[in-house]
């Protein structure tokens, strides 16, 4: 079945610093690959989202590139801020499925 | 757009009441609605994916009859949780989709607490 493995976390960084979130897929067909976030106590939101290998999918300074050759989607920022605080969750929704399938997220902190 | 919103954000109740959670889409007509929970600090747990209309889907390990969906039209989906027990203190989130394959979009949550 689909599933999605993402960087184990709590990270924690200075602000300023670069991010990289890794997340890894294994999926049948040809997958949409998304990056939500959630804010304390909130739901979820789309942070970005690709829907074809080699697209990059960009919001808010952030980026990940669909890379079909090495099934991955990493997330990465150049310059976090503190309000970047909060929880990464990578996930896909597969051809075939009508459900997204989620990594277990990833919790940011960044440090004034 | 694509603003999804759910009522109430918080709820206490005592144990063995139900306690019903709305889900709506406000500027979009929703074909699927799907419920999630969530533990703390835990990834979202897929519950249900409802069709307008039509019954839900139950994935495997949820109880349909605990867990009562409708989703009566396109704007507009309810979860009741019948018989609530402590154990079902949770997170609970829906999302909304205009198609099939198109990205969810997620309401804030609903953050119930069964004493």
């Amino acid at each position: 079945g689909d599933s999605v493995t993402q960087m184990e976390g709590p990270v924690t960084l200075s602000e300023e610093a670069f991010l990289t979130i890794n997340c890894t897929y294994t999926a049948t067909g040809y997958p949409s690959l998304f990056w939500y976030v959630q804010y304390p106590g909130e739901g979820l939101q789309l942070l970005l989202k690709a829907t074809k290998a080699d697209d990059k999918g960009s919001n808010k300074g952030f980026e990940a590139t669909y890379r079909k050759e090495t099934t991955s989607f990493h997330l990465e920022k150049g310059s976090v801020q503190v309000s970047d605080s909060a929880v990464y969750f990578c996930a896909l929704l597969s051809g075939s499925a009508r459900q997204l399938t989620f990594g277990s997220g990833t919790q940011l902190t960044v440090l004034p | 757009g694509a603003v999804v919103s759910q009522h109430p954000s918080r709820v206490i109740c005592k144990s063995g009441t139900s306690v019903k959670i709305e889900c709506r889409s406000l500027d979009f007509q929703a074909t699927t609605m799907f419920w999630y929970r969530q533990f703390p600090k835990q990834s979202l747990m897929l519950m249900a994916t409802s069709n307008e209309g039509s019954k839900a889907t139950y994935e495997q390990g949820v109880e349909k009859d605990k867990f009562l969906i409708n989703h009566a039209s396109l704007t507009l989906s309810t979860l009741t949780v019948t018989s609530a027990h402590p154990e079902d203190s949770s997170f609970y989130i829906c999302s909304a989709t205009r198609t099939v394959q198109e990205t969810q979009y997620f309401g804030p949550g609903t953050r119930l607490l069964v004493l």
